[in-house]
């Protein structure tokens, strides 16, 4: 399996608060993804990195932020949790954007 | 509107039956993927074709690029294939939807009964 962590696994936060979401490879992959996964919909992109530095939004980027300092961590901010967030967010990584995707365990998040 | 769309979104079998997911999608792709989402929630990657047909164990994927359409096949259905099978496509540059991004669909879940 490829290495890939989150963390944390599952968080509980009220609304309003900032929530930090982490992403660790051990795999050296140059891409990394950030989704949601939501009832009634498909995973939905919401930022992804082609490298250090390097990060563009995805469909549903709006109130997230992320960065990217080192190759082997992504870090997905949700500056103000509102309850639209709660969801269950998974982390990927790829060797190149057109190889497959390699995903994490995922984070269950429940803003109240 | 989804422009990937997986058929059915439920479905339940006997265990030893041939099961067929189908997924469609709208416009031009370059790869389709196939995944795996266990009832623990984890997500694995089964195949990424773009043409014709690849096969692994008891899973068989095929891709019609001319129809827009992909179906995933399992032979011999067992309950530990009980899983929500994901299609997710990369469209072609081309398109207006960015090639670097996969698109997802909802996926089907699939239960075998012993």
């Amino acid at each position: 399996d490829a290495g890939i962590t989150q963390s944390p696994r599952h968080k509980v936060t009220e609304t309003g608060t900032p929530v930090t979401l982490r992403c660790h490879q051990t795999e050296n992959h140059r891409y990394m993804y950030w989704y949601r996964q939501d009832p009634g919909h498909g995973l939905r992109l919401i930022h992804y990195s082609y490298g250090v530095k390097d990060t563009d939004k995805g469909e549903v980027s709006d109130g997230y932020s992320v960065s990217r300092s080192k190759t082997e961590d992504f870090l997905l901010t949700l500056e103000s949790a509102t309850s639209s967030q709660t969801s269950v967010y998974f982390c990927a990584i790829s060797q190149g954007f057109d190889q497959p995707q390699h995903f994490g365990d995922g984070t269950r998040l429940s803003i109240l | 509107k989804n422009e990937v769309e997986q058929s059915p979104q439920n479905l339940t079998a006997q265990e030893g039956e041939f099961i067929t997911i189908n997924c469609s999608y709208s416009v031009g792709i370059s790869a389709l993927h196939w995944l795996q989402q266990h009832p623990g929630g984890g997500i694995v990657s089964l195949f990424m074709l773009s043409s014709g047909k690849k096969k692994h164990g008891r899973l068989i994927a095929t891709i019609n690029i001319q129809e827009k359409h992909s179906s995933l096949h399992i032979t011999a259905s067992h309950p530990r294939d009980s899983a929500v099978y994901i299609c997710a496509v990369r469209f072609s540059i081309t398109s207006n939807f960015g090639n670097e991004k996969l698109t997802f669909g909802t996926g089907t879940r699939l239960t075998i009964i012993p």
